[in-house]
C-alpha cells in the first residue's frame, strides 16, 4: 500500500531550467513531508521538508510546495544545475503499529539535468 | 563527524554463508535503522533501535538478525540469506524516534546473495 507516490519515474529538464518534482499521498493523517535527493552508490541526503501547517517553504535554490486539499507536493529546483542530477524521493513520517513514527517514502523521481 | 559509515560497501556471499553488516555513527543520535532498496524502489525500513533497544520490527524474516551493542553502533546479522535478497542496505541515524527529525544515511552495502 503505497501512501506517498511519486507518479514520473522520470524528468530531464535544461540546465538553468526550473525542475519540479511531484507527489501524493493519500493518507491525510500526514502532517509532515521531507525530500530527500540520492546519488547513485550513496545514501539519500536530506534536502528540505514542510510542515503541514504551511503551504510554501523555501531553501535558497529549492521550494517544497503543499497543497492539502489536494494532497499533493512539489518540488521546486531554480535555476537546475547539473549537480541536481539524481533521484529524489518524497517522503512522510507515518505512526507505525508499535506507535511510533517511522519514514515512509515514495517510489522517487530521476531528474537530469541537461547542459 | 556528520557521517553514517557503513562497511562493507559491497559483499558478495552464498546462502549458506554467515555474514555481518556493520553501521557506526558519532552524532550522539538515538535512534538507529536498517533500510532495504532493491533496484527502483523506495527504500523500506527493517528495523528501528531507539535508545539502544528494538523498537519496530517490520515482520523481517529471521535470517537478518539486528543487534545494537552500543548508541554508536548497530549491525545486522546475515544468514542463510536468498539471492531475492540481494539488495541495498542503509543505515541511518536520527537524533530521536521521529520520522520528522530528518535521518542521516550512511552510503549503503550493496549486498549480492549467490
Amino acid at each position: 500500500d503505497q501512501q506517498v507516490k511519486q507518479n514520473s519515474p522520470s524528468l530531464s529538464v535544461q540546465e538553468g531550467r526550473i525542475s519540479i518534482l511531484n507527489c501524493d499521498y493519500t493518507n491525510s493523517m500526514f502532517d509532515y513531508f521531507l525530500w530527500y535527493k540520492k546519488y547513485p552508490a550513496e545514501g539519500p541526503t536530506f534536502l528540505i521538508s514542510i510542515s503541514s501547517i504551511k503551504d510554501k517553504n523555501e531553501d535558497g535554490r529549492f521550494t517544497v510546495f503543499l497543497n492539502k486539499s489536494a494532497k499533493h507536493l512539489s518540488l521546486h529546483i531554480v535555476p537546475s544545475q547539473p549537480g541536481d542530477s539524481a533521484v529524489y524521493f518524497c517522503a512522510a513520517p507515518l505512526i507505525s503499529n508499535f506507535g511510533n513514527e517511522k519514514l515512509t517514502f515514495g517510489t522517487g523521481t530521476r531528474l537530469t539535468i541537461i547542459p | 563527524d556528520t557521517e553514517v559509515t557503513q562497511t562493507p560497501k559491497h559483499l558478495v556471499m552464498g546462502m549458506t554463508n554467515k555474514k555481518s553488516l556493520k553501521c557506526e555513527q558519532h552524532m550522539g543520535h538515538r535512534a538507529m535503522y536498517w533500510y532495504k532498496q532493491k533496484a527502483k524502489k523506495p527504500p523500506e525500513l527493517m528495523f528501528v533501535y531507539s535508545y539502544e533497544k528494538l523498537s519496530i520490527n517490520e515482520s523481517v524474516p529471521s535470517r537478518f538478525s539486528p543487534e545494537c551493542p552500543n548508541s554508536s553502533l548497530l549491525n545486522l546479522h546475515l544468514h542463510a540469506l536468498q539471492p531475492e535478497d540481494s539488495a541495498l542496505y542503509l543505515c541511518a541515524s536520527s537524533q530521536e524516534n521521529l520520522g520528522r527529525a530528518g535521518y542521516t544515511f550512511g552510503s549503503g552495502t550493496r549486498l549480492t546473495v549467490v
